[in-house]
C-alpha cells in the first residue's frame, strides 16, 4: 500500500529557515510526481507545485514561485519543501500528495500524506 | 493561471437529499478535473477524476459530470458521513488550481 509519511509539526520564528519532508514507500519513488498543497488555518486548499523525483523536474504555481523550494532525494525516497526565511503568513498545514496517474502534463493525485503543521510566530 | 470558482460556498442539506455542487473554470480544461472531500483535521480524499471517473472505493452515490468550463459533483442521497467540505481542482498542464471549497452542512 502506497504510503506518504510527513515530518512532524514545526514551530519557528519569522526569518528562520525550514525544510519539511515527505517520505514515500511501497512504490518506486522515482517514477511518480509528488505535489505540495498549502492549507492556511480555516481556509481552502492551494496548489504549490510538484516534483518528479526521477529527474528532479519541478513546477511551481505562480503564487509560490520564488517563495519556496521543492526538492527530492530519490536515494532515500523523500521529497522536501523548504523556506529560506519564514513569515508569519507561512503558518499553515502542508500536505504532500502522490500522483495516481498522468496523461502528459495532466496528473491527478490520489495518495496524500497526513500533513505537517508549520507555525511561525515570534 | 486558470481560476476555479465553486458554488455555493455553503450548502445546507438533510440526510437523504440529492445535492449538486458546481465548479466553473475560467477557460476550458477539457475534462481535467478532480473532486476531493475533506473532513476537519484530515487530508483531502480523492473522489472523482477526469470529471466523471469514480475513484476506487468511493460510493456510487457520488457522481461527476461536465467538460470544458462547467462541472458538477452530485451526491444522490446524502449520508451522515458526507457532511464535509468539497473541492474541485483542475489538473491541466502542470499548473493546478483548487476551487475555494463548498462546505456541506447539516440542515
Amino acid at each position: 500500500e502506497v504510503q506518504l509519511v510527513q515530518s512532524g509539526a514545526e514551530v519557528k520564528k519569522p526569518g528562520e529557515s525550514l525544510k519539511i519532508s515527505c517520505k514515500g514507500s511501497e512504490y518506486t519513488f522515482s517514477n511518480y510526481w509528488i505535489g505540495w498543497v498549502r492549507q492556511m488555518p480555516g481556509k481552502g486548499l492551494e496548489w504549490m507545485g510538484m516534483i518528479y523525483p526521477g529527474d528532479s523536474d519541478t513546477t511551481y504555481s505562480p503564487s509560490f514561485q520564488g517563495q519556496v523550494t521543492i526538492s527530492a532525494d530519490k536515494a532515500i525516497s523523500t521529497a522536501y519543501l523548504q523556506w529560506s526565511s519564514l513569515k508569519a503568513s507561512d503558518t499553515a498545514m502542508y500536505y504532500c500528495a502522490r500522483q495516481t496517474e498522468c496523461s502528459g502534463s495532466s496528473c491527478y493525485f490520489g495518495y496524500w500524506g497526513l500533513g505537517t503543521l508549520v507555525t511561525v510566530s515570534s | 493561471d486558470i481560476q476555479m470558482t465553486q458554488s455555493p460556498s455553503t450548502l445546507s442539506a438533510s440526510v437523504g437529499d440529492r445535492v449538486t455542487i458546481t465548479c466553473r473554470a475560467s477557460q476550458s480544461i477539457s475534462r481535467w478535473l478532480a473532486w476531493y472531500q475533506q473532513k476537519p483535521g484530515k487530508a483531502p480524499k480523492l473522489l472523482i477524476y477526469k470529471a466523471s471517473t469514480l475513484e476506487s472505493g468511493v460510493p456510487s452515490r457520488f457522481s461527476g459530470s461536465g467538460s470544458g468550463t462547467e462541472f458538477t459533483l452530485t451526491i444522490s442521497s446524502l449520508q451522515p458521513d458526507d457532511f464535509a467540505t468539497y473541492y474541485c481542482q483542475h489538473y491541466m498542464t502542470y499548473s493546478y488550481t483548487f476551487g475555494q471549497g463548498t462546505k456541506l452542512e447539516l440542515k
